[in-house]
């Protein structure tokens, strides 16, 4: 059975730092994986899908790698702003239908 | 481009009274269409799919059900709801399964 974690569950980090997020999975038979930030009371909003194959993609100042021999994945974000603060979520697809989310990270930038 | 709505927005409902909430998809054809749960402090449960209109399949036993009328029109209902079926609801669409998913801004479901 496929699992998603994600840790920190928080993280609180000063204005312009880099930062790293982390998602692993237990089950590296993955077709996908994908990144997205969820604003209080909001939807989801996609940043990054990764499929399988890939190791890699870049939007912006947002980089997601994919380790899957390891079942990691990590999201970067560049010089980061007090809008980037948000929970972010990772989503495994373990089948062509199924897909698991991982409980997220509360991001805070203090500006 | 491609939107997708949910509505209503917020709903506060009885135990025990009847629930329809309506997704709807524009600007494409044939969508793969998802209901999602979102508990508090809980992550995101995957509760219904369906690849064509008429087509559904659960994730997971509950007390809810979902129908596609049409192609790009989703809904999530039930017929008693209960104190557990609280709870932020989400739609989403994508071209094809295991293909990126987009959501819709949410339903978030109060039974009292």
């Amino acid at each position: 059975k496929q699992e998603v974690t994600q840790i920190p569950a928080a993280l609180s980090v000063p204005e312009g730092e880099n930062l790293v997020l982390n998602c692993s999975f237990t089950d590296s038979a993955i077709y996908n994986l994908q990144w997205f930030r969820q604003d209080p009371g909001k939807g989801l909003t996609s940043l990054l899908l990764i499929q399988s194959s890939q190791r890699e993609q870049t939007s912006g100042r947002l980089n997601a790698s994919l380790d899957k021999s390891s079942g990691r994945s990590t999201l970067y974000i560049a010089a980061s702003q007090p809008g980037d603060s948000a929970t972010y979520l990772c989503a495994v697809y373990s089948s062509a239908s199924k897909i698991i989310f991982g409980s997220g990270t509360r991001l805070s930038i203090r500006p | 481009s491609q939107t997708i709505h949910q509505w209503p927005a917020t709903l506060v409902q009885p135990v025990g009274s009847p629930l329809s909430l309506e997704c709807t998809v524009e600007g494409t054809s044939n969508p793969n269409l998802y209901w999602y749960r979102q508990a508090a402090g809980r992550g995101l449960q995957l509760l219904f799919y369906s690849v064509g209109i008429g087509q559904i399949s659960s994730e997971v036993p509950q007390n809810l059900s979902a129908s596609r009328p049409q192609d790009r029109q989703f809904i999530l209902s039930s017929k008693k709801l209960l104190l557990s079926d609280s709870g932020f609801y989400l739609c989403a669409w994508s071209v094809q399964e295991a293909n990126e998913q987009f959501f819709g801004p949410g339903t978030r479901l109060t039974v009292l």
